[in-house]
């Protein structure tokens, strides 16, 4: 199985911050990778795919870069919706994986 | 527009048998190039892929839980099946079924059910 290792686990930041977190692959998995946000109590909703491709209707705040095995998620300026969690995972091939999740908490 | 719904029991016994239904509309397992894929989330954990069924009725499956799920579908419902055996308490997660993004090369779960959780419990 492909892992798929997220950095941070957690952070903390304020309204209006630069936030990026990135995703590593254990093997090489192209531009194969996707972003979701999940809130709490809901499912998971997707940001990006294909690495750097945003979904239709996500705010362009969000972008993502990377390809290989090392990826990334950048939220220009945090707005207070932002706030939850956020997974990556990888469709170069079965099964697919996802991180562990990088929580993201009010400073 | 495409949704998804989970359905079935909130609550199993270990050793039992799970089956959870995902009925879904806005698109239709007969065209080519769709899926449908089960995930699942223990509580404060984070998110596991455990199968996928296409239109064409390949289907993949977690390697670990292999010997323990199947995926099945019902086209004329536009309903898909997930059948696990042996439930054990590690068992105990919320079920989301979702849409697969149709394409070739990289894909992605881009409509979700609001899943259903399943408690393994005596």
């Amino acid at each position: 199985d492909i892992q798929m290792t997220q950095s941070p686990s957690s952070l903390s930041a304020s309204v209006g911050d630069r936030v990026t977190i990135t995703c590593r692959a254990s093997q090489y998995i192209s531009n194969s990778l996707n972003w979701y946000q999940q809130k709490p109590g809901k499912a998971p909703n997707l940001l990006i795919y294909a690495a750097s491709s945003l979904q239709s209707g996500v705010p362009s705040r969000f972008s993502g870069g990377g390809s290989g095995t090392d990826f990334s998620l950048t939220i220009s300026s945090l707005q207070p919706e932002d706030f939850a969690t956020y997974y990556c995972q990888q469709s170069y091939g079965a099964p697919w994986t996802f991180g562990q999740g990088t929580k993201v908490e009010i400073k | 527009q495409i949704t998804l719904k989970e359905s079935g029991p909130k609550l199993v016994k270990p050793t039992q048998t799970l089956t959870l239904t995902c009925t879904f509309s806005g698109f239709s397992l007969r065209t080519s190039g769709v899926g449908v894929d089960w995930i699942r989330q223990p509580p404060g954990k984070a998110l596991e892929w455990l199968a996928l069924i296409y239109w064409d009725d390949n289907k993949y499956y977690k390697p670990s839980l292999k010997n323990r799920l199947t995926i099945t579908k019902d086209t004329s419902k536009n309903q898909v099946f997930l059948i696990m055996t042996n439930m054990d308490p590690v068992d105990t997660a919320t079920y989301y079924c979702a849409h697969r993004r149709p394409g070739l090369g990289s894909t992605s779960f881009d409509y979700w059910g609001q899943g259903t959780l399943v408690s393994v419990s005596s």
